[in-house]
């Protein structure tokens, strides 16, 4: 069974740049997670859906940073406006309905400069 | 909301030496407790998953601890050896998987 995928594995962007990462979370999982694990730090969760529907957004920075699952599958985060803070690596993590557990992906570091 | 504090955040051990890592957190309603292990340039593996019914859980070649008095959940590897070299986080919830907090890691290095 494929585990979670995400890409690009790697982005490195000037300030002020946008970016784009993508999730496929494993076949029938209905909630999805998106975490931001600063180096030398845990993972700090950003936002997750149930399905399409966003459950839980209040530690996305909404300013600049979006996320969709549009068809209650896949997944996208998107920063608009890159600033050197947000340099970590974003992790995507899924989990099934009986939410035994919660299975992570490689994640997408991101270097700002 | 929860704060989950982890120590120490570098740990060098011998193999063969136990090697302990400690959480405390604030949340007295928290009801799961996580311990996952993070090897360079891969996921975050689940090692185990502790509820707050149970105080003493073993698993392969370690135990986890939770003391809810002091609000503190502990790993114990005992016997580490070099393949146990990877950073470990403790994760703390009061709704199963949804919303994780997570301490900052430990870093584990065992050496020969």
């Amino acid at each position: 069974e494929a585990g979670v995928t995400q890409s690009p594995r790697y982005a490195v962007l000037q300030e002020g740049q946008a970016v784009s990462f993508w999730c496929d979370p494993i076949s029938g999982h209905d909630t999805l997670y998106w975490y931001q694990q600063p180096r030398d730090q845990g993972p700090q969760l950003l936002v997750y859906f149930r399905d399409e529907a966003v459950i839980d957004n209040s530690q996305l920075p909404s300013d600049r940073f979006s996320a969709v699952r549009p068809k209650g599958t896949n997944s996208t985060l998107k920063i608009q406006s890159a600033k050197q803070g947000d340099t970590a690596t974003y992790l995507c993590a899924s989990s099934d309905s009986a939410n035994t557990e919660v299975f992570f992906g490689k994640g997408t570091r991101l270097t700002v400069v | 909301g929860e704060q989950v504090e982890q120590r120490p955040p570098h740990l060098s051990v011998r193999e063969g030496d136990s090697a302990f890592i400690t959480c405390t957190y604030t949340d007295p309603n928290s009801y799961y407790f996580f311990w996952y292990k993070q090897e360079p340039g891969a996921s975050l593996q689940l090692l185990m998953k502790v509820f707050s019914s149970t105080e003493i859980n073993e698993g392969q070649g370690f135990t986890v601890l939770l003391n809810k008095k002091d609000k503190r959940l502990s790993l114990n590897l005992t016997a580490a050896h070099p393949g146990d070299s990877a950073a470990y986080f403790c994760a703390v919830s009061y709704s199963g998987y949804n919303k994780l907090t997570f301490g900052k890691g430990t870093v584990l290095l065992v050496s020969p």
